[in-house]
């Protein structure tokens, strides 16, 4: 049962932003980091934002992580085809003594 | 180059007994807090549970849904941590990851639990 809601679906046409939202609680996102994840079908996560903004090495800066209260956000700007892909956000949970994973978006490329 | 490397999946039978290993390279495994995450056929992430280092005691937290049934270890000489799971149920069949969550991630091994 995921505790952070996500929209189940995004799109956007190429060069297009598209945002992707992350709603959670004061015991999750409220009080602790979150972290995004894109996966490609059949392959593990990768990290793409950690601790709310920040950017590993690697990764383009058309990704970028927001949060405010107990919502987070991904933003990707100058969507491309390869940025086809499920997003997941994640962060620990006081309350539950658990990681809570969101419930997943599709991002799709018109 | 960090590596993490799952193994130990397969078929069993409901009701039995699993154990997963992932091995551990390129970072200080035993700073490393690692958790266990699985993702059943087509669906989203779920975190199974974590065990910290033993510097701040080694201690395990688990999932509602596996608290009681699987447990999380590590042996540090040997860089690796532990899944084993108990009392398998059809509804445990998923792949089954090893992370840090905060950015490695093994790539997974897949455990069918079907009679």
């Amino acid at each position: 049962q995921s505790v952070l809601t996500q929209p189940p679906s995004a799109s956007g046409t190429p060069g297009q932003r598209v945002t992707i939202s992350c709603s959670g609680s004061s015991s999750n996102i409220g009080s602790n980091y979150v972290y995004w994840y894109q996966q490609l079908p059949g392959t593990a996560p990768k990290l793409l934002i950690y601790r709310n903004y920040q950017r590993p090495s690697g990764v383009p800066d058309r990704f970028s992580g927001s949060d405010s209260g107990t919502s987070a956000s991904l933003a990707i700007s100058g969507l491309r085809s390869e940025d086809e892909a499920d997003y997941y956000c994640v962060a620990w949970d006081d309350n539950l003594s658990a990681y809570v994973f969101g419930t997943g978006t599709k991002v799709t490329v018109l | 180059e960090v590596q993490l490397v799952e193994s130990g999946g397969g078929f069993v039978r409901p009701g039995g007994s699993l154990t997963l290993s992932c091995g551990v390279s390129g970072l200080t495994f035993s700073n490393a807090w690692m958790s266990w995450v699985r993702q059943a056929p087509g669906k989203g992430l779920e975190w199974v549970g974590r065990i910290k280092s033993r510097s701040v005691g080694g201690t395990t937290e688990y999932a509602a849904p596996v608290k009681g049934r699987f447990t999380i270890s590590r042996d540090d000489s040997k860089n690796t941590v532990y899944l084993q799971m108990n009392t398998l149920k059809s509804e445990d069949t998923a792949v089954y990851y090893c992370t840090t969550i905060t950015g490695y991630w093994g790539h997974g091994t897949l455990v069918t639990v079907s009679s």
